[in-house]
């Protein structure tokens, strides 16, 4: 167990809808990164969100969008569902200090299921 | 950006013999490799990492090996369990970032 959570274990939506995924960060960490992982296939990165703000990008539209809550907690929004966007969404949490991150321990993910 | 390439796919070994899952990267400023197993319900566990100022770690049944120039990094699991049975994500950073995953190995170990 990693101590990072996340909520819910399992959602389905429809094309179009809105989604809000949840992630808890380990105690002591202060940054969170959002995963996307389709089947079959490896995690690839959404954002990182470090104090608040945002620090780093992947190649995903704006329609996904985050927020890190003063306590390190987070949030992935995702807006005008597709069925792309089915996936299994992974947070992981890891401590950055002086500009520099530490190993991410990831939670169990959400699946998410577009219909 | 980075790319990371992940061989074999799926592997099969008969347990208590060795596996070898092999990967490169392309970015050669990326500095931290880490290793991921996944299993059903239990979400993406770290079982080692290396640095870039390390050529080799082993903890237990597992090793990691870096060939920087070559941009090659492999894990190695001896003496196979069943329960080693899961799938396997090698990845590379830069300082702890943007992690960039391959796309996994399936491992079977065969009774």
């Amino acid at each position: 167990e990693t101590g990072v959570t996340q909520s819910p274990t399992h959602l389905i939506k429809t094309r179009g809808q809105q989604v809000t995924l949840r992630c808890s960060s380990q105690s002591g960490h202060n940054t969170v990164s959002w995963y996307q992982q389709a089947l079959g296939q490896g995690p690839q990165f959404i954002f990182q969100y470090y104090r608040e703000e945002e620090n780093g990008r992947g190649n995903f539209p704006p329609r996904f969008s985050g927020l890190q809550f003063p306590n390190y907690s987070s949030e992935l929004n995702v807006n005008a569902l597709e069925l792309d966007d089915s996936a299994l969404y992974l947070c992981a949490s890891s401590v950055r200090r002086a500009g520099v991150g530490d190993t991410q321990y990831f939670g169990p993910g959400t699946r998410l299921t577009v219909l | 950006g980075e790319n990371v390439e992940q061989h074999p796919s799926t592997l099969s070994v008969q347990e208590g013999d060795s596996a070898v899952i092999k990967c490169t990267y392309s970015d050669s400023a990326s500095n931290y490799f880490p290793w991921y197993k996944q299993e059903l319900g239990k979400g993406s566990q770290l079982i080692i990492d290396i640095r870039s100022n390390v050529g080799e770690k082993k903890d237990q049944r597992i090793a990691v090996t870096l060939n920087k120039t070559a941009k090659h990094f492999s894990l190695h699991i001896t003496e196979t369990q069943p329960e080693d049975s899961a799938v396997y994500f090698c990845a590379a950073s830069k300082n702890d970032d943007k992690i960039i995953f391959g796309k996994g190995t399936r491992l079977h170990i065969l009774p």
